[in-house]
């Protein structure tokens, strides 16, 4: 099946830092989705993605769907200790199927 | 509107008892979806349902696995007889796709249910 590759597993920043993650994929998705968990929670949905190219942010949230459909990155700026939490790549696969990363863990040091 | 709801948020049972999990989606929405997650797996999809029908139930592990929508504001996911390996946070989500068929993939997840199979 289509498989979603996360990197990095895990960060650990300090309070203000610049965060950047990505997912890749062997295989073409047409919609990208990035979600993040808190513990004890279902993932929340941050941004979708549904154009190659398409650059979109939601505050300090900015991703991007890469033009060649098989990647997708998301960055956090100026981080704060509550973007601690679990964030995850998510695609439709051909199927239609929804595929999730393994995610990236990320804690904030204050 | 008060989200997806999940119930119950823990369960705990022995090997070889039924367990039911309930989902409500949020009012208005015509997908429903179950996920499982592990650390070993991660998130994955067992079954989902468009208007009350299963579409995709690919992804229920096994026949001890079943999952049905009476209607549009109520599903059950039941394990009969249930494993210590099906120990895992069971999520519902939800979706509508509205106007647009992309909304589909936007999906709003419950809190989940922690299953314990001991």
């Amino acid at each position: 099946g289509q498989q979603l590759n996360q990197s990095p597993q895990s960060m650990f920043i300090q309070e203000g830092e610049d965060v950047s993650m990505n997912c890749t994929s062997s295989s073409i998705f047409n919609t990208w989705l990035w979600y993040k968990q808190e513990p004890g929670e279902g993932p929340v949905l941050l941004i979708a993605l549904y154009k190659a190219g398409e650059l979109t942010s939601n505050g300090r949230l900015t991703a991007q769907f890469g033009i060649t459909r098989k990647d997708s990155f998301l960055n956090i700026s100026a981080s704060i200790p509550s973007d601690v939490g679990i964030y995850f790549c998510a695609g439709p696969d051909n199927n239609n199927d929804m595929r999730f990363g393994a995610g990236t863990r990320l804690t904030v040091k204050p | 509107d008060a989200g997806v709801i999940q119930s119950p948020r823990h369960e705990v049972t022995e090997m070889g008892q039924e367990v039911t999990l309930r989902c409500k989606p949020i009012s208005g929405h015509d997908y429903l979806f179950w996920y499982r997650q592990t650390m070993m797996r991660g998130l994955e999809l067992l079954i989902y349902f468009n208007n009350n029908v299963p579409i995709d139930d690919s992804g229920m592990p096994e026949d001890r696995f079943s999952a049905k929508m009476p209607n549009a504001s109520f599903s059950t996911l039941k394990i009969q007889p249930s494993e210590p390996r099906d120990s895992a946070v069971y999520f519902c989500a939800s979706s509508d796709p509205g106007t647009s068929a992309e909304a589909y993939n936007e999906q709003f997840f419950g809190p989940g249910t922690r299953l314990t199979v001991l």
